[in-house]
C-alpha cells in the first residue's frame, strides 16, 4: 500500500502563477522527499525534508512539513512551462522510500 | 557520470516468455531498487537490495526475481511473463547505509509490454 498520497491529482495553471500540491501520509517518518517526473522519463529528486524540519527552500521550491498533521506541501513559485511534469512525494521511515500516486501539473504558456 | 543505466528501454514479450532487465549504477551506491509504475498507481516497489549480497521483497514481488550481481549491478528477471506485468520499470539507487534516509537516483525506465 502507498504511504503518501498527493493532492490534487491534477493541477492546471498559467505561467507565472504559483502551484501548490500536498502530500498526506499515515505513519511516522524520518524524512519526506519530493520528486519530479517529466513525461516518459525517470524521477528526479527535488528536495528532502527531515522530520525535525518545518520548512525548506530550494530555488523556486518551498516545502513544508507538519508532522502533527502528517502532511507536507510543495510550492512552486512563478511557474514556467518547463515545470509541467508529475510530482511525487516519497516518505522514508520504514526503511524503504514509499511513493504516492503523484500530482500532474500542467503550466500553460 | 552515467548515473543509473537501464537496458533495454523498450521490450515486447509474449505471455510465458522470460527476460532480464539490467540495471547498473556508477555512483558506488550501497542500495538499489526496482519499482514498477502503472497508470494511476504511482510507483510500487518490487524488490530492493540494501547492500551487496542482500535482496528483499517489496510490495509487489510475485512473478519476479532479482540478483545483486555486485555493488554496481542489480537485475530483475521475469521467468514467465504475464500481461499483468505490462508496465514501466524503474531501477534506482541510493547512497544510504540506512535505506530510506537518502535521495534516490533513477534510471530512465524500461517500457515492457506483454502480449
Amino acid at each position: 500500500s502507498q504511504q503518501g498520497e498527493e493532492d490534487p491529482q491534477a493541477l492546471s495553471i498559467q505561467e507565472g502563477e504559483n502551484a501548490t500540491m500536498n502530500c498526506s501520509y499515515k505513519t511516522s517518518i524520518n524524512n519526506l522527499q519530493w520528486y519530479r517526473q517529466n513525461s516518459g522519463r525517470g524521477l528526479v529528486h527535488l528536495i528532502l525534508i527531515r522530520s525535525n524540519e518545518r520548512e525548506k527552500h530550494s530555488g523556486r521550491l518551498r516545502v513544508t512539513l507538519d508532522t502533527s498533521k502528517k502532511s507536507s506541501s510543495l510550492l512552486i513559485t512563478a511557474s514556467r512551462a518547463a515545470d509541467t511534469a508529475s510530482y511525487f512525494c516519497a516518505t522514508g521511515g520504514s526503511y524503504i522510500p514509499t511513493f504516492g500516486r503523484g500530482t500532474s501539473l500542467i503550466v500553460h504558456p | 557520470n552515467a548515473g543509473v543505466t537501464q537496458t533495454p528501454k523498450f521490450q515486447v514479450l509474449k505471455t510465458g516468455q522470460s527476460m532480464t532487465l539490467q540495471c547498473a549504477q556508477d555512483m558506488n551506491h550501497n542500495s538499489m531498487y526496482w519499482y514498477r509504475q502503472d497508470p494511476g498507481m504511482g510507483l510500487r516497489l518490487i524488490y530492493y537490495s540494501a547492500s551487496e549480497g542482500t535482496t528483499d521483497k517489496g510490495e509487489v514481488p510475485n512473478g519476479y526475481n532479482v540478483s545483486r550481481l555486485n555493488k554496481r549491478e542489480f537485475s530483475l528477471r521475469l521467468e514467465s511473463a504475464a500481461p499483468s506485468q505490462t508496465s514501466v520499470y524503474f531501477c534506482a539507487s541510493s547512497q544510504a547505509g540506512q535505506v530510506g534516509n537518502e535521495k534516490l537516483f533513477f534510471g530512465s525506465g524500461t517500457q515492457l509490454s506483454v502480449l
